[in-house]
């Protein structure tokens, strides 16, 4: 079975500072795995995506994520943080071959001025 | 390219009472799926429609939840009797087809709050 486990409930930064989201993934097989973040009363919008091509993925906004096959990792990261980016951040793998998605439990991210 | 579009944004009902859900994939989309988010959790899948068929309704709690996909584009989400623990966001996301490798859009959703 595929799952997802997000290390912190909660991150605070200050703006300029960097950024980094921990997220550990368990799976059967050679995963996908997404970073999504979610504004208040908007929808999820993907950030980046890892489908076995290279392990460090670039995203939008300036963001970037490694994929850690040994250590079963895939943090996010952003050198310098702005106000913007606070929102809540989900890891996700896929749960199958499908496209069904597994969700991490999200990671609040604030940046404080 | 217009988004996904979902309908009502906000809806609060009666335990008991029925509710139902509208979404519209982005056109041309063969693959549709419904999401359950409770507060403070990360969105769980219901159920996922491939055109009309249903292809994965494991998470769905088909004594009190239904949803259709009539002529493969718009969907419907039901919930008759809702519970109390039935408050939640309801998500819908589309792809362009089934797999692992298509990025799933996502609607705004509808917060439902069940009194």
């Amino acid at each position: 079975a595929q799952s997802v486990t997000q290390l912190d409930s909660h991150v605070s930064v200050s703006e300029g500072t960097p950024v980094l989201l921990r997220c550990n993934y368990s799976s059967s097989y050679s995963p996908s795995l997404f970073w999504y973040v979610q504004h208040p009363n908007k929808g999820l919008q993907l950030l980046l995506k890892y489908t076995s091509a290279a392990t460090l993925v670039k995203g939008i906004n300036g963001f970037e994520a490694e994929f850690k096959k040994s250590e079963t990792s895939f943090h996010l990261t952003k050198p310098s943080a702005h106000m913007s980016d606070a929102a809540e951040y989900f890891c996700v793998v896929n749960g199958n071959q499908g496209g069904k998605l597994i969700f991490g439990q999200g990671t609040e991210l604030s940046v404080k001025p | 390219e217009a988004g996904v579009a979902q309908s009502p944004r906000y809806k609060i009902i009666e335990k008991r009472q029925s509710v139902a859900f509208w979404c519209n994939p982005i056109s041309g989309h063969a693959t549709l799926y419904w999401y359950q988010q409770i507060l403070g959790q990360g969105p769980k899948l219901l159920i996922q429609f491939q055109n009309n068929g249903v292809v994965d309704d494991s998470q769905l709690p088909k004594d009190r939840f239904s949803a259709e996909r009539l002529k493969g584009v718009d969907s419907t989400l039901k919930i008759q009797p809702a519970k109390l623990e039935d408050s939640a966001v309801y998500l819908c996301a589309s792809s362009l087809d089934r797999g692992r490798h298509y990025e799933q859009y996502f609607g705004p959703g509808t917060r439902l709050t069940v009194t």
